[in-house]
């Protein structure tokens, strides 16, 4: 069963606190990405990666942080400088930069 | 600065009808446009898509207009079915990214 998972569906955090949220895929794609939802906005890039070990910043990467050490792993770290980090953030996977972008169930951090 | 727009925040439509949602957009560049279909607390999951090179792709119950002069694109659901009830968003692909429009809240009543 290929797809992306993201887990945990539901994380609460106290203020000043990093966070780590998880992304894995097993569609062997080589892109993945992070966005940000919030109520009645659409979604925002936060950070993008075309390939192992490089990504990039999106429109609103300050106060997170990533990684991509793995091609199936893009963890993404809500800092403490993140000034509203409260949101459903969901991680997606495309076989390229570009094309059908493949989203996780999402992960929804709530931070008090 | 928002390329991709959805100026209707929700949509309500009976079932069995048409449901058309509309979506415009700035950058001439952008080449190639998709539309996501999202239920609360999941994620979007792709619905139909259409390049720049054509005014229409159709799958089933689901139609992509593209009106590049106008720099619009609409999505035309019929029949509309109870299940069709989500949040819908555009994106269209420039410089190899994708970006989103705000989305509208479709509501297929009874």
């Amino acid at each position: 069963d290929g797809g992306i998972t993201q887990s945990p569906k539901y994380l609460f955090r106290k203020e000043g606190q990093n966070v780590t949220l998880s992304c894995e895929q097993n569609l062997n794609h080589d892109a993945m990405y992070w966005y940000r939802q919030d109520p009645g906005q659409g979604l925002r890039l936060i950070y993008y990666s075309q390939i192992v070990n490089d990504f990039q910043k999106g429109d609103i990467a300050e106060g997170y942080s990533v990684s991509r050490e793995k091609k199936e792993s893009f963890p993404l770290t809500v800092t403490s400088a993140q000034k509203n980090p409260t949101a459903f953030y969901l991680c997606a996977s495309s076989i390229a930069q570009g094309y059908e972008q493949y989203f996780g169930p999402g992960t929804r951090l709530t931070v008090t | 600065d928002q390329q991709v727009k959805q100026n209707s925040p929700s949509l309500s439509v009976q079932e069995g009808r048409i449901s058309i949602l509309n979506c415009d957009y700035t950058n001439s560049m952008f080449d190639y446009f998709l539309w996501y279909k999202k239920y609360p607390a999941e994620g979007p999951t792709f619905l139909i898509s259409i390049s720049s090179i054509k005014d229409k792709n159709e799958d089933g119950r689901f139609t992509v207009f593209l009106n590049k002069s106008a720099k619009h694109l609409s999505l035309h659901i019929v029949p509309s079915q109870p299940g069709d009830s989500a949040v819908y968003f555009c994106a269209a692909r420039g410089a190899q990214k994708l970006v989103f429009g705000q989305g509208t809240r479709l509501t297929i009543n009874p």
